[in-house]
C-alpha cells in the first residue's frame, strides 16, 4: 500500500463547477500537508499549505485536512478553464522539505 | 528574479551512455531537491543537497547515479550507463531554507529535464 493514495483522474467538470479532490494516507505522524499545481510540461508549484488538521481558504481555493480519517481535501470554487491541470498532494511527517511525499495527482480539465 | 532554470529540457541518449542533468537554483536559495517523476506517477525524492554537500541521498539509487552541488555552477545529477528504465523527467527544486514551517521552507520547481533513452 502506498503512503499516500490519490485517484488520477481524469476528472473533467464544466467552468463554474465547484470541484474537489482527494487523498488518503496511511502514516498518522503527517502533519505537513501541501497541494501543488502542474500544468502540462511545467514543473508544480505550491497552492496550498496546511500544518495540523483544519481548513485554510486562498481565494477560490479551500484546504481541509482530517487527520481523524487520514484524508485531505482541496475544493476550487467557480472553476475556470484556466484551472486545467494536473494536481498533487504532498505530506510530510517532519519539517524537512526532503521529507514530503508526493502523491501521483490527478488530472483535472474544466470544460469551457 | 529567474525562477529555478534545469537544461537542457530535452535529452535523448542510447543505452550506455551517460546524461547529465543541470539545475541552477533561484538566486539566494542553498537548498536543491532533485526528484523523478514517472508518467501517472507522483514525484519521487532522490536526493537533497546544500552547497557542496550531499544531505540525503536515500532515494537515490546507490549505482549509476550521482550529484553535486558545487561552490560555483550549479547541481548536477550524472547518470552513468542509462538504461531505458531510466527515462523519466527528472524535476529540480530549490529553497531558501529546509524547514516546512517556515514560509522560507517553500520548494520552487524547475521545468523538468525530460530524458529518454533509446
Amino acid at each position: 500500500q502506498k503512503e499516500v493514495e490519490q485517484d488520477p483522474g481524469p476528472l473533467s467538470v464544466p467552468e463554474g463547477a465547484i470541484v474537489s479532490l482527494n487523498c488518503t494516507y496511511s502514516n498518522s505522524a503527517f502533519q505537513y500537508f501541501m497541494w501543488y499545481r502542474q500544468y502540462s510540461r511545467k514543473g508544480p508549484e505550491l497552492l496550498m499549505y496546511t500544518y495540523s488538521s483544519g481548513n485554510k481558504e486562498d481565494g477560490r481555493f479551500t484546504a481541509q485536512v482530517d487527520k481523524s480519517s487520514k484524508y485531505i481535501s482541496l475544493f476550487i470554487r467557480d472553476s475556470q478553464p484556466s484551472d486545467s491541470a494536473t494536481y498533487l498532494c504532498a505530506m510530510s511527517a517532519g519539517s524537512r522539505a526532503s521529507k514530503i511525499i508526493f502523491g501521483s495527482g490527478t488530472r483535472l480539465s474544466i470544460r469551457p | 528574479n529567474a525562477g529555478v532554470m534545469q537544461n537542457p529540457r530535452h535529452l535523448v541518449r542510447r543505452r550506455g551512455q551517460e546524461a547529465r542533468l543541470r539545475c541552477s537554483p533561484m538566486k539566494g536559495h542553498s537548498h536543491v531537491y532533485w526528484y523523478r517523476q514517472l508518467p501517472e506517477e507522483g514525484l519521487k525524492f532522490m536526493v537533497y543537497l546544500q552547497k557542496e554537500n550531499i544531505i540525503d541521498e536515500s532515494g537515490m539509487p546507490k549505482e549509476r547515479f550521482s550529484a553535486e552541488f558545487p561552490k560555483e555552477g550549479p547541481s548536477i545529477l550524472r547518470i552513468q550507463q542509462v538504461v531505458r528504465g531510466d527515462s523519466a523527467a527528472y524535476f529540480c527544486a530549490s529553497s531558501l531554507s529546509e524547514q516546512l514551517h517556515a514560509n522560507t521552507g517553500e520548494l520552487f520547481f524547475g521545468e523538468g529535464s525530460r530524458l529518454t533513452v533509446l
